[in-house]
């Protein structure tokens, strides 16, 4: 089993562009949450999905929408891209919202 | 609001030293805390969490309701413990919630 995995890599965008990011979760888990993480900080959460909903969401603006397909893995996108939301995007996996476990993330860079 | 604070950003010690690496929470109630690690170029994994009372890697962890606090601790630190740590507690207090970060400790064991 290789985890959580997590594509792309890197990816660098320009203001006002859209951009998707993939993470498809640790085998047997059913549960995806993401989060960033700005340089020197801890992760934040974004929001979490469970049966293909958003079940809980974290402080972060409409621009922010993801979905989880029936495989369990998940999308997460971003529109109108500011320079802020430059960071590292973390997706992380769990069994009915126990234990998460972390992919290698997205480092994501606006221009 | 339920917040962790991590109050070192930089925790810097000698092979061999005890270390302690500090972690308060504000919840109200019994909360499930955890301890992530992430070594240079590897991805965030949990290193213990409060409910299973394991030792890992050397480390403990107790909670001290009274002080809510949840400090890390090794006796004897090695020079591949350096790494980030975050404390981490779920939103709801237990598990099942979004994980709320602290901002981590960046610790560095000397030789």
């Amino acid at each position: 089993d290789a985890g959580v995995t997590q594509s792309p890599t890197h990816l660098i965008k320009t203001r006002g562009q859209q951009v998707t990011l993939r993470c498809s979760p640790k085998s047997g888990h059913d549960t995806v949450s993401w989060y960033q993480q700005a340089l020197g900080q801890g992760p934040q959460f974004i929001f979490q999905y469970y049966e293909e909903e958003e079940r809980q969401r974290g402080n972060f603006p409409d621009r922010f929408s993801g979905h989880q397909f029936p495989n369990y893995s998940s999308e997460l996108n971003v529109n109108a891209l500011l320079l802020g939301d430059s960071a590292l995007y973390l997706c992380a996996s769990s069994f009915v919202g126990d234990t998460q476990y972390f992919g290698p993330g997205t480092r994501l860079t606006v221009l | 609001a339920q917040r962790v604070t991590q109050p070192e950003k930089l925790l810097s010690v000698f092979k061999g030293a005890p270390v302690e690496l500090k972690c308060n929470y504000s919840y109200s109630g019994s909360p499930e805390l955890f301890w992530y690690v992430q070594y240079s170029r590897q991805r965030l994994q949990l290193l213990l969490r409060h409910i299973s009372r394991e030792s890992i890697k050397g480390f403990t962890a107790d909670l001290n309701k009274g002080e809510t606090s949840f400090h890390l601790k090794k006796p004897f630190a090695q020079e591949e413990d350096s790494a980030m740590y975050y404390c981490a507690l779920p939103s709801y207090g237990g598990s099942q919630g979004n994980l709320i970060f602290g901002k981590g400790t960046k610790l560095s064991v000397k030789p």
